[in-house]
């Protein structure tokens, strides 16, 4: 059974710090996903990794796959309070189906 | 272009009730995936439907059925519920069965009292 662990759980930074969130999975696959998802609202799309070493960047967050390690970081670049959220990185195996992590709330403090 | 649809929003039902949870995929789509995340958690895969056939089917017992339409909407039906079936249903579309990104509704909420 897959299982893709995400950490840290939770997560309070200040806001121009830089962090880290890890995705690690058990076992291969290329296609790995990271949402965001705002309190009571559904899950949206942020990155799309296909390919072992690639690498997304869109505004303060980079996502990174590395497919032989079975990990996948979101790096955050001086965090700012609307990054608060949770995010959730999927494993797409066969079929199209998607395993999730737990989730990281983020949490940006002034 | 249309994206997900999901009804209703929010639903409130008592246990041993039954319930249909309704999803109207993205235009140009096939295929339709349904999650369920309980508070705190993150989705759970339920099943998929491809072409109005079943396409995989995640641990969920065989109370939790769906039905896909030619016009590939979807619902997804709950017989006998249960207080832990209070939840997230999140309905997601995708142009395929394999390897396509897939699309997310804005979800149903189902409180089981």
């Amino acid at each position: 059974e897959l299982k893709v662990e995400q950490n840290p759980l939770f997560l309070s930074m200040q806001e121009g710090k830089n962090y880290t969130i890890y995705c690690n999975y058990s076992t291969t696959s290329d296609r790995l996903y990271w949402y965001r998802q705002d309190p009571g609202k559904s899950l949206e799309s942020l990155f799309v990794l296909l390919s072992n070493g690639a690498v997304k960047q869109e505004g303060r967050l980079m996502a990174s796959l590395d497919t032989k390690a079975r990990l996948s970081t979101l790096h955050i670049t001086a965090a700012v309070h609307d990054l608060s959220a949770t995010y959730f990185c999927a494993v797409e195996t066969s079929g199209s189906r998607l395993t999730f992590g737990e989730g990281t709330q983020l949490t940006v403090n002034p | 272009e249309t994206g997900v649809t999901q009804s209703p929003t929010h639903l409130i039902k008592t246990r041993g009730q039954q319930v249909t949870l309704r999803c109207s995929s993205q235009s140009g789509h096939n295929t339709v995936s349904w999650y369920q995340q309980a508070l705190g958690q993150g989705p759970q895969f339920i099943f998929q439907y491809y072409r109005e056939e079943e396409n995989g089917r995640g641990n969920f017992p065989p109370r939790f059925s769906g039905l896909q339409f030619p016009n590939y909407s979807s619902e997804l039906n709950v017989n006998a519920l249960e207080l832990d079936d209070s939840a997230l249903y999140l309905c997601a579309s995708s142009p395929g069965q394999n390897y396509n990104e897939q699309f997310f509704g804005p979800g149903t909420r189902l409180t089981v009292l």
